[in-house]
């Protein structure tokens, strides 16, 4: 069972380069979000979507873009990378749109912007 | 945004019950009650969740205040392997889920 499938698992970028984390999930999920997690922090929403062509700001969405634009897939694209960035990002899906179902996690893609 | 407020740390002992405090004081009549763990180096895995009632399953049970105010989550024999930071969450505006720091509990053998 694949799950949440989340790539690359580790990337180094530098400063003003651009990247998309991908993210996959094959269980036919709705939901899908990403989280990141610096050290020693709690995970802090990034975006997130309800639906293929349908997504929405969490937490911290600013240097970062979502589309959605098969149930599957949830790419997350950093445009210009800052040093602000290194972090582990974590992507998520749900069967359920409302809060009221499990979230499954991926394996998690650290990031190190220098 | 409804925000919970956990303990940093808790230790328990092997094979003793840990009851892990969550306090969310400013919860709507909507809001899911979700507790995730994550182990070192892993992503989130979860646990339990709830609205008004208490809940079980093969992991833990949740226990809801009346009031919804706060929340108790039981894992009724710790092990070695329950050694993880558990988050208690709630489940904003039903699609926002927001994480805090969570408490890091210390199981000693």
């Amino acid at each position: 069972n694949a799950g949440v499938t989340q790539t690359p698992k580790f990337q180094v970028l530098k400063t003003g380069q651009s990247m998309t984390l991908q993210c996959a999930q094959d269980m036919n999920h709705e939901y899908m979000s990403w989280y990141r997690q610096d050290p020693g922090m709690g995970l802090r929403l990034i975006h997130y979507s309800v639906g293929a062509g349908i997504t929405d700001q969490g937490e911290v969405p600013n240097g970062y873009n979502v589309s959605r634009s098969t149930t599957e897939d949830f790419p997350l694209r950093l445009l210009s990378a800052a040093p602000s960035q290194t972090s582990v990002y974590f992507c998520a899906s749900s069967s359920d749109r409302g809060g009221t179902g499990e979230l499954f996690f991926g394996e998690g893609s650290r990031l190190t912007v220098l | 945004d409804a925000k919970t407020t956990q303990p940093n740390s808790m230790e328990s002992n092997e094979e003793e019950p840990v009851h892990l405090p969550c306090n969310h004081s400013t919860i709507s009549g909507t809001d899911y009650i979700h507790w995730y763990r994550q182990l070192p180096s892993q992503g989130p895995e979860y646990v339990i969740h709830g609205l008004t009632s208490n809940v079980n399953n093969r992991m833990a049970s949740l226990a809801i205040a009346e009031d919804r105010k706060s929340s108790t989550l039981i894992l009724h024999r710790a092990t070695l392997r329950d050694a993880a930071v558990y988050y208690c969450i709630l489940a904003y505006n039903n699609n926002d889920m927001r994480f805090g720091a969570g408490t890091r509990l210390t199981v000693k053998p």
